[in-house]
Formats: C-alpha cells, structure tokens, sequence
C-alpha cells in the first residue's frame, strides 16, 4: 500500500529554468508534508516542509504548493542549477501512537543539465 | 564534525550470518529511526526510538533486533540474515516529534549484501 507516490522516476531540466517535482498520497490524515534532497552515498538531507493548513511555503528558490482536494503536492525549483541534480523524496507524517511516523515516496532524479 | 554517523558504511556477509550496524549521533536528539532502501527505492521506517524507548516498530521481522544504550545510540542488531535483507539500511535522528513537520537528520548509509 503505497500512500505516498511519485510517478517520475527522472527529471531532466536545462540549467536557469524552472523544475517541477510532483508527489501525489492517498491518505487525507497526513499533517505535514517534507521534501528531502539526496546525493549518492549520503542520506537524505531536509529540503523544505508544508503543513496541510496551508497551500503554499517558499525558502529561497524552493517552493512547496500543496493541493489538498487533490491530494497533490509539488516542489518547484527556480532557478535549477547544477547543484541541484539530487534524488528528491516526498515524504508525509501521520500522527501514530502518540508521535509521528514518516511516509517517504520513491524519490525523483533530477538532473539539471548545464 | 558529522551529526549522524553509521558503521560499516559497506557490510557484505553469507546467509544466515549475525550482523550489527551501529549509528551515532551528536546533535543532542531524542528520537532516532532506523529505515531500510530496498531495490525498489522505497524508503521505509523500521523502527523509532525516543529517550531510548521504542516507539513505533512497523512490522518488522523479529531477527532484526534494535538497541539503543543511551539516546545517542541506536544500533541495528540482524540475525540469521536472508537474501532479502540486502538493502541500504539509514539511521536518522531529530528532535521529539511535537510536531509533524521535524526535520531528520539522516546518515550516510549502510549498504548490506547478503550473499
């Protein structure tokens, strides 16, 4: 049971323009949705959060919008640069048993093209 | 300085065999994970501690055993290891979740080969 998606296994974007990276979930309980950032052989770092109180959240070039009736979020990224070439995961919380546990998406690979 | 440190970062051992994968962290966190990659890139949340008590335990076989001897410590003890079991196990460690939106700290990884 997969309640939290990410249908693109790749993006590629031309350096200086805009990358769009989906999530869409399944479950309407979820609080808080993260987005982390991967390099290969590092973990995870935390990117940028939203609260699903809210429809929006930006920090520097990163911007989470989140659409709650369609259980959709997205990452925009703008403008890419090369550094940004990372596998992306969409990840949501659900409070359980009196904390919260982490529900982590397949991740996106990004490449920004120079 | 690294915040959360995990060892062996590269473990390849026999079937049936007995390992531990040990984790660290220096941020001054209460809670710590243990997650698992498998082959089909899905992130999944083994275990949870806070204070060094369990908290969530998703369904885990019982060869995987977690210990966590004070709360900067969380090590992963596996026993009798299966072909299955080979993935990139992650330790990560944050803040009590008050709320849901608690940045992880993640470490670098350790990836398992059972031969």
């Amino acid at each position: 049971d997969q309640q939290v998606k990410q249908n693109s296994p790749s993006l590629s974007v031309q350096e200086g323009r805009i990358s769009i990276l989906n999530c869409d979930y399944t479950n309407s309980m979820f609080d808080y949705f993260l987005w982390y950032k991967k390099y290969p052989a590092e973990g995870p770092t935390f990117l940028i959060s939203i609260s699903s109180i809210k429809d929006k959240n930006e920090d520097g070039r990163f911007t989470v919008f989140l659409n709650k009736s369609a259980k959709h979020l997205s990452l925009h990224i703008v403008p890419s640069q090369p550094g940004d070439s990372a596998v992306y995961f969409c990840a949501a919380s659900a409070r359980t048993s009196g904390t919260y546990k982490y529900i982590f998406g397949t991740g996106t690979r990004l490449k920004v093209l120079a | 300085d690294t915040a959360v440190s995990q060892t062996p970062k590269y473990l390849v051992t026999q079937m049936g065999n007995d390992k531990s994968i040990k984790c660290e962290q220096n941020l001054g966190h209460d809670t710590m994970y243990w997650y698992k990659q498998d082959s089909k890139k899905f992130l999944k949340i083994m275990f949870s501690y806070n204070n060094k008590e369990l908290i969530i335990n998703e369904t885990v076989p019982n060869r995987f055993s977690p210990k966590s001897p004070d709360k900067a410590h969380l090590n992963l003890h596996i026993n009798s290891l299966e072909l299955g079991d080979s993935a990139v196990y992650f330790c990560a460690s944050s803040h009590p979740a008050g709320t849901g939106d608690g940045e992880q700290f993640f470490g670098p990884g350790t990836r398992l080969t059972v031969l």
